[in-house]
């Protein structure tokens, strides 16, 4: 099993230009998730979606958009980058929740820079 | 969402404990205590969790205190390998969503 994949691994964008971050997990997980990461912080929920065709907001959510269209892919859009949007981004999937131990797995990241 | 502190920063020679300690004082009765780790250039990774009793599982363990404030999360033998971030993340039973604080730095010495 491949678990958690993201692509691309690396990005530079312009202000002003979009993008779409492509998650891919094949544990067949009903969660998923997107993080940001900036320097020196823990990871922020950007947004997450508990099945197929549903997504919600995270804490950070605004300049984002996500897609859930299939139960293996989670996207993450950027539709106007900001250089604020300069961040490692990462991905993760985990089981139903209610469970104890709702282990999260997560991407390799997708390191963003936009100037 | 009940928070965890962290030193910011331990060091460890390689071959000996690590004991890494995270308070919670606000920890609810039914919030679970979980420890992830990020190594450099990586993801986070699911190290070990529990509720009120001590636990043990093959890469480390974690001790919860009697009144549950705080826990230590315990690598019996560092290697190089273990240096990285470590999170202590308190999930409230019924959810999905965890709250990363900075972490603890773990260097390790050879």
């Amino acid at each position: 099993n491949a678990g958690v994949t993201q692509t691309p691994k690396f990005r530079v964008l312009k202000t002003g230009q979009s993008m779409t971050l492509l998650c891919a997990q094949d544990m067949n997980h009903e969660y998923m998730y997107w993080y940001r990461q900036d320097p020196g912080m823990g990871l922020r929920l950007i947004h997450y979606s508990v099945g197929e065709g549903t997504t919600a907001k995270g804490e950070v959510p605004d300049g984002y958009n996500v897609s859930r269209l299939k139960k293996q892919n989670f996207l993450l859009g950027l539709e106007s980058a900001a250089p604020s949007q300069t961040s490692v981004y990462f991905c993760a999937s985990s089981r139903h929740p209610w469970t104890e131990q709702n282990e999260q797995f997560f991407g390799p990241g997708t390191r963003l820079t936009v100037l | 969402d009940a928070k965890t502190t962290q030193p910011n920063s331990m060091e460890s020679n390689e071959e000996e404990p690590v004991h890494l300690p995270c308070n919670h004082s606000t920890i609810s009765g039914t919030d679970y205590i979980h420890w992830y780790r990020q190594l450099p250039s990586q993801g986070p990774e699911y190290v070990i969790h529990g509720l009120t009793s001590n636990v043990n599982n093959r890469m480390a363990s974690l001790a919860i205190a009697e009144d549950r404030k705080s826990s230590t999360l315990i690598l019996h033998r560092a290697t190089l390998r273990d240096a990285a971030v470590y999170y202590c993340i308190l999930r409230g039973s019924g959810t999905y969503k965890y709250i990363f604080g900075t972490g603890t730095r773990l260097k390790v010495l050879a």
